[in-house]
């Protein structure tokens, strides 16, 4: 059985930085794309970036773009997502999930996510 | 970026009851779309993915159908544990998007 455990999130002021982290187990980790996803009770779930399986490829979403940087260590079955110049609008609940199929072959969602961690970032 | 637009935002059933919840997709993404589950407090749960394949582990009441760039979700007979809050995604191209959701709520 997958499991995702992230860890890392907390109060940060704004213009600040801060690291996510997820590890993975129960699952062939370096055969997956992964992905990071936030949500917030007023704009729901928001895609954030993902990383294939090997690490040689990532997408952001536009606001994150150029301020996240998602990455991985499959030596260490870990995901990680660097955020930095961070503003109170990326205040969210970050999930990190998994594709459910190996290599990116079929774009069928995620069907595992981890528990969530909250970011708040506050002055 | 795609919009998916989900309707309604929320409904009222009983158990037993038929559901069907809709997401219009604004342009073309193929049969890429997934629905969620979540329940307050946890991590959305995938139901269905590729418009119609069910998850294994998913109860066959669950079900998903494509007619061009409207998808939608059925719930046959609900059960006291299908209320919660779906979400449609697509996934065929990015950013990837989601649906706004829709509450199904008693």
């Amino acid at each position: 059985q997958a499991q995702l455990v992230e860890s890392g999130g907390g109060v940060v002021q704004p213009g600040r930085s801060l690291r996510l982290s997820c590890e993975a187990s129960g699952f062939t980790f370096n055969t997956y794309g992964m992905h990071w996803v936030r949500q917030t009770p007023g704009k729901g779930l928001e895609w954030v970036a993902v990383i294939t399986y090997d690490g040689s490829h990532e997408i952001y979403g536009d606001s994150v773009k150029g301020r996240f940087t998602i990455s991985r260590d499959n030596s260490k079955n870990m995901l990680y997502l660097q955020m930095s110049s961070l503003r109170a609008d990326d205040s969210a609940v970050y999930y990190c999930a998994k594709d459910t199929y190996e290599s990116g072959s079929y774009p069928g969602g995620f069907d595992y996510w981890g528990q969530g961690t909250l970011v708040t970032v506050s002055s | 970026d795609i919009q998916m637009t989900q309707s309604p935002s929320s409904v009222s059933a009983s158990v037993g009851d038929r559901v069907t919840i809709t997401c219009r997709a604004s342009q073309d993404v193929n049969s890429y779309v997934a629905w969620y589950q979540q329940k307050p407090g946890k991590a959305p749960k995938l139901l269905i993915y590729g418009a119609s394949r069910l998850q294994s582990g998913v109860p066959s009441r669950f079900s998903g159908r494509r007619s061009g760039t409207d998808f939608t979700l059925s719930i046959s007979s609900l059960q006291p544990e299908d209320f919660a809050t779906y979400f449609c995604q697509q996934a065929d191209t990015f950013p990837f998007t989601f649906g706004q959701g829709t509450n199904l709520e008693i």
